[in-house]
């Protein structure tokens, strides 16, 4: 099984700075199958990258997505209100699919 | 627009059952696979099980030989029957849709918000 370790476990930010997120696996993920999601208290997770690099239909171009092999990083390059959340990464590539614990960015 | 609307969680005493459903709408259900991942407080999501369009299902180690998931097509409904349940399989229970027919090497790109399953005496 792929352990996937997420790092720093909460991010304390402001509106307009940028936010960096660590996905660290524990073996390699083939093909780049590794995804990004958004998750609200209460709400729907919400698919934010794909493929590693891939944006999802209706986010914006401040997040991009980067990283193979073992070393995966979300990159939010300003921060709006909306986009204080955890962030967690998922691989795809070998079964069973994982999650990483997340990442919490909040309003510093 | 996707929704996917889950129902049937609740209190449930060790070694109960509990049906969950998952009632989607929006796209053309029978033609992707669907997903169930929990989340246990305060833990990271977990991926539970998957049935493909064609109906083939995989399961984690974790609940294999005590969940079936299932799919009514004509209901555009997915169902996962919980059986023997344990403390540990206390959770909030998403179910998630795959962008494609098949349910292998699939990120997940419509989720619902979930139903919470507590399994307690």
């Amino acid at each position: 099984e792929i352990v996937l370790t997420q790092s720093p476990g909460t991010l304390s930010l402001s509106p307009g700075e940028r936010a960096t997120l660590s996905c660290r696996a524990s073996q390699s993920v083939d093909s780049n199958y590794l995804a990004w999601y958004q998750q609200k208290p209460g709400q729907a997770p919400r698919l934010v990258i794909h493929g590693a690099s891939h944006r999802a239909t209706g986010i914006p171009d401040t997040f991009s997505g980067s990283g193979y092999g073992t070393d995966f990083t979300l990159v939010i390059s300003r921060l709006e209100p909306e986009d204080f959340a955890v962030y967690s990464c998922h691989q795809y590539a070998s079964s069973p699919w994982t999650f990483g614990r997340g990442t919490k960015v909040e309003i510093k | 627009e996707v929704q996917l609307v889950e129902s049937g969680g609740g209190l449930i005493q060790p070694g109960g059952s509990l049906r969950l459903s998952c009632a989607a709408s929006g796209f053309t259900f029978s033609n992707y696979a669907m997903t169930w991942v929990r989340q246990a407080p305060g833990e990271g999501l977990e991926w539970v099980s998957t049935i493909s369009g064609g109906e083939t299902t995989t399961y984690a180690d974790s609940v294999e030989g005590r969940f079936t998931i299932s799919r009514d097509n004509s209901r555009n409904t997915l169902i996962l029957q919980m059986n023997s349940l344990r403390a540990e399989d206390t959770a909030v229970y998403f179910c998630a849709k795959a962008p494609w027919y098949n349910g292998n090497n699939d990120y997940f790109d419509y989720w619902g918000q979930g139903t919470l399953v507590t399994v307690s005496s």
